[in-house]
């Protein structure tokens, strides 16, 4: 199995519908983390989550919430969907302490149709 | 504010050429990383470096720190079709979550 596992891989909603995007990890780490990846733009900061107890915002998080349901689990969702969140997303997980890099799923590609 | 910027943005090189792509920033690092993105997949952790001038070596690929931390480059020894991606550095910023930079997008013909 993989260290991060996102489902769906790939998912078509319609404008306005609610989705939920899953995370889950064995990695044991307690730093979650929710990206963005669009052509040309990198990949954008959604929400992080530095323990079960912590969330915060990144630079992208209007139209979007998070749950830290536990320490393997961060899920993200999109309460009304619109065509401009058509992206891939990615989650990722990291030790404490940013030198040893993070570790990312293989991503949700998201189309708002 | 592009705290990470990436050059060159797209190459496309023959099998077996070499190649340097840059990241450059206005601030400080206190450690950059460099993560290779296949298509279909998450970026993959390639190389931490933390030391103003260090190099690493991960067999033809050669990253470099610049001394005054402010910088990075990865060169590519006699470039293979595997190697073709998308090449992302990125740094902590303070106790928040790493900052990446846009990417230069490789691609490797046979």
């Amino acid at each position: 199995d993989a260290d991060v596992t996102q489902t769906p891989r790939n998912r078509i909603t319609k404008t306005g519908k609610r989705i939920m995007l899953e995370c889950s990890q064995t990695k044991g780490h307690d730093r979650m983390y929710w990206y963005r990846q669009d052509p040309g733009l990198g990949l954008q900061l959604i929400y992080y989550s530095f323990d079960v107890k912590d969330i915060n915002k990144g630079e992208i998080s209007d139209g979007y919430s998070v749950s830290r349901q536990a320490q393997a689990k961060f899920s993200l969702s999109l309460e009304s969907a619109i065509p401009n969140q058509t992206a891939l997303y990615f989650c990722a997980t990291s030790d404490t302490g940013q030198v040893k890099g993070y570790t990312f799923g293989s991503g949700t590609r998201l189309t708002v149709v | 504010t592009q705290l990470l910027e990436q050059s060159p943005q797209f190459l496309s090189i023959q099998e077996g050429e070499n190649l340097t792509v840059y990241c450059n920033s206005s601030s400080v690092f206190s450690s950059l990383q460099w993560y290779r993105q296949e298509p279909g997949e998450g970026p993959v952790l390639l190389v931490t470096v933390v030391t103003g001038g260090e190099v690493k070596k991960l067999k033809r690929l050669t990253f470099q720190f610049g001394d005054a931390r402010k910088d990075s480059s990865l060169h590519i020894t006699a470039a293979q079709p595997g190697d073709t991606g998308l090449y992302l550095c990125a740094r902590p910023f303070g106790n928040t979550p790493l900052v990446f930079g846009k990417g230069t997008r490789l691609s490797v013909i046979a």
